[in-house]
């Protein structure tokens, strides 16, 4: 499976975007981003993920650049709740076995 | 139930006991997971279980460590001769079919604590 690399940590004033950047340089063509995060004392929670176009949903927008050696999961307008540690993920496509990595502790702040 | 289900969610054990981890999966899932979480650490792939097909065991740490899924759905962990560094949540997960495009849904984990 790809490694990712992400930072250890980052902070976001409330009702700013939070950009969380993830290198996964050595990901594969049939491998798929994950963004997966764990708010403190609760099992993850999926967010996002995608393969090559950038995805949306309720949660957050995924950017993958065009070479897919590296992702953004952005949170619009975060709230305090976001605060949590964020883990992006390459799955190996037909697979279901996700690596976690050390992930990105998100403090946002009022 | 509606989501994944760890029991117990809280187990103290002493050095050198077995004990058991039980996960029951969202109904007609077939992928089934476990995870461990050492205090600050991130989470370490531990088994999988995909419908019929042989567990990829290559995250158990130590022949200690077994799990098994009977008839597709229940999982139990088992840790024989438990050791303090066992202490750790364990968490189960569990996705609906094998492929791309399938979150996984976590339990609340158990906590494990060996003295």
């Amino acid at each position: 499976d790809a490694k990712t690399t992400q930072p250890p940590s980052m902070d976001c004033a409330e009702g700013r975007a939070a950009n969380l950047p993830c290198n996964h340089s050595t990901i594969s063509g049939n491998e798929y981003v994950y963004w997966y995060r764990q708010i403190h004392s609760q099992g993850p929670q999926y967010i996002i993920h995608g393969l090559k176009n950038n995805e949306t949903n309720e949660m957050a927008s995924l950017i993958i650049t065009e070479d897919r050696k590296s992702s953004t999961l952005i949170l619009p307008h975060a709230t305090l709740r976001d605060t949590a540690v964020y883990y992006c993920i390459v799955r190996v496509y037909n697979t279901d076995k996700l690596i976690f990595g050390t992930g990105t502790r998100l403090q946002v702040f009022p | 139930g509606a989501g994944v289900s760890q029991s117990p969610s809280n187990k103290v054990t002493e050095k050198g006991k077995d004990v058991e981890l039980r996960c029951d999966p969202i109904s007609g899932h077939t992928a089934l997971y476990w995870y461990r979480q050492s205090l600050g650490q991130g989470l370490e792939f531990l088994i999988y279980f995909q419908g019929n097909s042989a567990p990829d065991k290559s995250g158990l740490p130590s022949d200690r460590f077994s799990a098994e899924r009977t008839g597709g759905s229940v999982s139990t962990l088992t840790i024989q001769r438990t050791q303090q560094e066992d202490s750790a949540v364990y968490l189960c997960a569990s996705s609906p079919h094998r492929g791309t495009g399938t979150e996984a849904f976590f339990g609340q984990g158990t906590r494990l604590t060996v003295v």
